[in-house]
C-alpha cells in the first residue's frame, strides 16, 4: 500500500524568504510519480508541480521546486520568496501503476498550513 | 482551461435521504475521480472511472456508488444518507495517457443532519 507523510500540519514564514514543505512517502513500486497542490481558503486545488520516479532533474515550476531524494523517499517543497498570497494549505500526493483500466490513483498526504507573514 | 464544475457549492440533506452530487468536465478526459476531504486526513478516493460505465473502488468506497452514463458527466450517489458523511466532496478529472495532472472541481460541501 503506498503512504504519504506530511509530519508539519503548519508552518509560519516571513515574506520574501524561502520556506520547506516537507513529505516522505513509501510504495513498492518502481515506477511512480509525486505531485504537489495548492488549496486556498476558496476550497479549489491547484496543482503546482509534478515529479516522475525516473525523471534524474529536480522538477521546478517559477517559484516552486520539488527536492526529490529517491534513496531517502522524500519530496519536500521548496518555495522561494515567499508571498502573501502563498498561505494556503499544500498536499502532497502520490500516483500509483495504472490499474487494469488505466486511470492513476492518488494518495494524498494531510497537508500542511503555511501562513506568511509580513 | 480545463473545467470541472460540479452542481453545488452547499448541500444540507436529512440522514436515510439519497443525495446525488454531479460533476462535468469539458475536456474530453478519460479518467474522473470522486474524493472526501476532512480535517486532518487529506483526500481520500471514493471512487474513480477511466471509460464511460467503468468504474473502480477507491479506498473508501462503503456507502457510496457512481453512475457514468456520458463521458463528462461523473455522480457521486449516497444511497441513504447518515451524519457521518458530512465533508467536503471534490470531483477531479484526467486525460488518459502520461499526463497525470488531475484537474479539480471546485468542491460540494455536503453537510447531513
Amino acid at each position: 500500500a503506498q503512504k504519504i507523510t506530511q509530519t508539519q500540519p503548519g508552518m509560519f514564514v516571513q515574506e520574501k524568504e524561502a520556506v520547506t514543505l516537507d513529505c516522505t512517502y513509501d510504495t513498492s513500486d518502481q515506477s511512480y510519480g509525486l505531485f504537489w497542490y495548492k488549496q486556498p481558503s476558496s476550497g479549489e486545488m491547484i496543482f503546482l508541480i509534478y515529479q516522475g520516479s525516473y525523471d534524474e532533474q529536480n522538477a521546478t515550476e517559477g517559484r516552486y521546486s520539488l527536492n526529490f531524494q529517491k534513496a531517502r523517499k522524500s519530496a519536500n517543497l521548496v518555495i522561494s520568496a515567499s508571498q502573501l498570497g502563498d498561505s494556503a494549505m499544500y498536499f502532497c500526493a502520490m500516483r500509483d501503476k495504472p490499474s487494469t483500466g488505466g486511470g492513476n490513483k492518488l494518495t494524498f498526504g494531510t497537508g500542511t498550513q503555511l501562513k506568511v507573514e509580513l | 482551461d480545463v473545467k470541472v464544475t460540479q452542481s453545488s457549492r452547499y448541500l444540507v440533506k436529512r440522514t436515510g435521504e439519497k443525495v446525488f452530487l454531479e460533476c462535468v468536465q469539458d475536456m474530453d478526459h478519460e479518467n474522473m475521480f470522486w474524493y472526501r476531504q476532512d480535517p486532518g486526513l487529506g483526500l481520500r478516493l471514493i471512487y474513480f472511472s477511466y471509460d464511460v460505465k467503468m468504474k473502480e473502488k477507491g479506498d473508501i468506497p462503503e456507502g457510496y456508488s457512481v453512475s457514468r452514463e456520458k463521458k463528462e458527466r461523473f455522480s457521486l450517489i449516497l444511497e441513504s444518507a447518515s451524519t457521518n458523511q458530512t465533508s467536503m466532496y471534490l470531483c477531479a478529472s484526467r486525460e488518459g495517457g502520461s499526463n497525470y495532472e488531475q484537474y479539480f472541481g471546485p468542491g460540494t460541501r455536503l453537510t447531513v443532519t
